[in-house]
């Protein structure tokens, strides 16, 4: 079945140690999403591409960057985590960026920081 | 972005039908109204969506005020793989992003 995919579900780091999540879909679709959810709180988009085209939120720490090196990849890096970092990170897809489009999500990776 | 107000949490009973309300007062003309779950330790999946007419899928359905200021999402015979934080989002014209609210936790009772 196509889907999106997400590796590790569990990441273990080091506070101040960067990491780096990774997601891959075979949809083939052309925007993929990274959102991050804290316990008990609902997902909040961090930044998304279309195609290569790189979006981020306003309100997205400079900590989090990303990067999308072909359609079916693509990975959020965390320079330096912190304590406040630890949440599931979840990547999502959608076909074109209307709004009209079903975003499709991986399962997550919950991160957490020691 | 248009805002909607959804109960933070309700009860069912399995096998009965679930109505789960969502108030949107400010939906502009544009805005589409999305639906999507999450259940325990996954990440959320798309439920239905509509505009102006009431909708119906495999799922569920969404049935959508006149004004379009509130509608519903309902499941027809709840079952406990429906126990999930159900989200109401809208967006519509050149915004094409989710912006999840805090959702309505449905607990199914076997």
């Amino acid at each position: 079945d196509a889907m999106v995919i997400q590796n590790p579900r569990y990441q273990v780091t080091q506070f101040g140690k960067p990491v780096t999540l990774s997601c891959s879909q075979t949809l083939n679709h052309n925007v993929m999403y990274w959102y991050q959810q804290k316990s008990s709180q609902a997902p909040k988009l961090l930044f998304h591409y279309y195609d290569k085209d790189f979006n981020n939120e306003a309100d997205t720490p400079d900590n989090f960057q990303s990067r999308r090196p072909n359609t079916s990849f693509c990975f959020l890096d965390i320079r330096s985590p912190g304590l406040g970092d630890a949440a599931m990170y979840l990547c999502a897809t959608s076909r074109v960026a209307r709004a009209i489009e079903t975003q499709y999500f991986g399962p997550g990776t919950r991160l957490l920081v020691l | 972005d248009a805002k909607t107000t959804q109960p933070n949490s309700m009860e069912s009973n399995e096998e009965e039908p679930v109505h789960l309300p969502c108030n949107h007062s400010t939906i502009s003309g544009t805005d589409y109204i999305h639906w999507y779950r999450q259940l325990p330790s996954q990440g959320p999946e798309y439920v239905i969506h509509g505009l102006t007419s009431n909708v119906n899928n495999r799922m569920a359905s969404l049935a959508i005020a006149e004004d379009r200021k509130s509608s519903t999402l309902i499941l027809h015979r709840a079952t406990l793989r429906d126990a999930a934080v159900y989200y109401c989002i809208l967006n519509g014209g050149s915004n094409y992003k989710l912006t999840f609210g805090k959702g309505t936790l449905l607990t199914v009772n076997p």
